[in-house]
């Protein structure tokens, strides 16, 4: 079954305490991308991935990183984690259908940082 | 960069046809996107436009003029299950960067 896996799926932490939230697809897609989501302000995207070892900004990157070894993970990365990066997070990989750009996304992560 | 603009909100009956607008302000375009959303759960993809004109899948139609930087989500036949949020997306020319606008939440009453 096609699908892109993320974990955990709820996190709570305190600041500062590192934290990774995986994302692994099966797909053998090429690109992939992490967005958060707050309320009133949609789906915002933070980085993104063209391929193996080529990452990029999106809109939202600051306090994130993001690395991709490997063709189906992209992890995302908080170095130290403030209470303004409490959100929903959603890994996604796209792909090209004859109609367009695809994308597929995760169940989502809820992270809370007091 | 790019904006995009969509109601808040949306309410309407079961059975009946909607329309949800989107506006958008891009340095490149390279398509609109629409993508559903329940409560809880992930977004999933209805419908793509990269040229002007109306798609039809089913219940769901979707519209793009690229010379009025603007599109539009048709739902017909209502059903209670429709009730959630619907996000417009666009692609830069480039095609790296998909920008979402706000949502629309649309209400379905009996």
């Amino acid at each position: 079954e096609a699908q892109v896996t993320q974990n955990p799926r709820y996190l709570i932490t305190v600041t500062g305490k590192k934290l990774t939230v995986t994302c692994s697809q099966n797909m053998n897609h090429e690109y992939m991308s992490w967005y958060r989501q707050d309320p009133g302000l949609g789906l915002r995207q933070i980085y993104y991935s063209m391929n193996v070892e080529v990452t990029d900004k999106g809109d939202v990157p600051e306090g994130y990183k993001v690395s991709r070894k490997e063709k189906r993970n992209f992890p995302l990365i908080l170095e130290s984690p403030s209470p303004n990066q409490t959100s929903l997070y959603f890994c996604a990989s796209m792909t090209h259908r004859d109609f367009g750009p695809y994308l597929y996304f995760g169940a989502g992560t809820r992270l809370s940082v007091l | 960069g790019q904006s995009l603009e969509q109601p808040s909100e949306v309410t309407a009956v079961e059975g009946a046809i909607v329309q949800i607008n989107c506006t958008y302000q891009t340095s490149g375009f390279y398509g609109l996107s629409w993508y559903q959303q329940h409560d809880g759960g992930a977004p999933t993809f209805l419908s793509y436009n990269g040229l002007d004109g109306l798609e039809e899948t089913g219940r769901f139609s979707s519209f793009l003029s690229r010379s009025d930087s603007y599109g539009y989500l048709l739902l017909q036949e209502l059903q209670m299950k429709d009730s959630a949020s619907y996000f417009c997306a666009v692609r830069d020319d480039a095609g790296n960067m998909l920008t979402f606008g706000g949502g629309t939440r649309l209400m379905v009453k009996p």
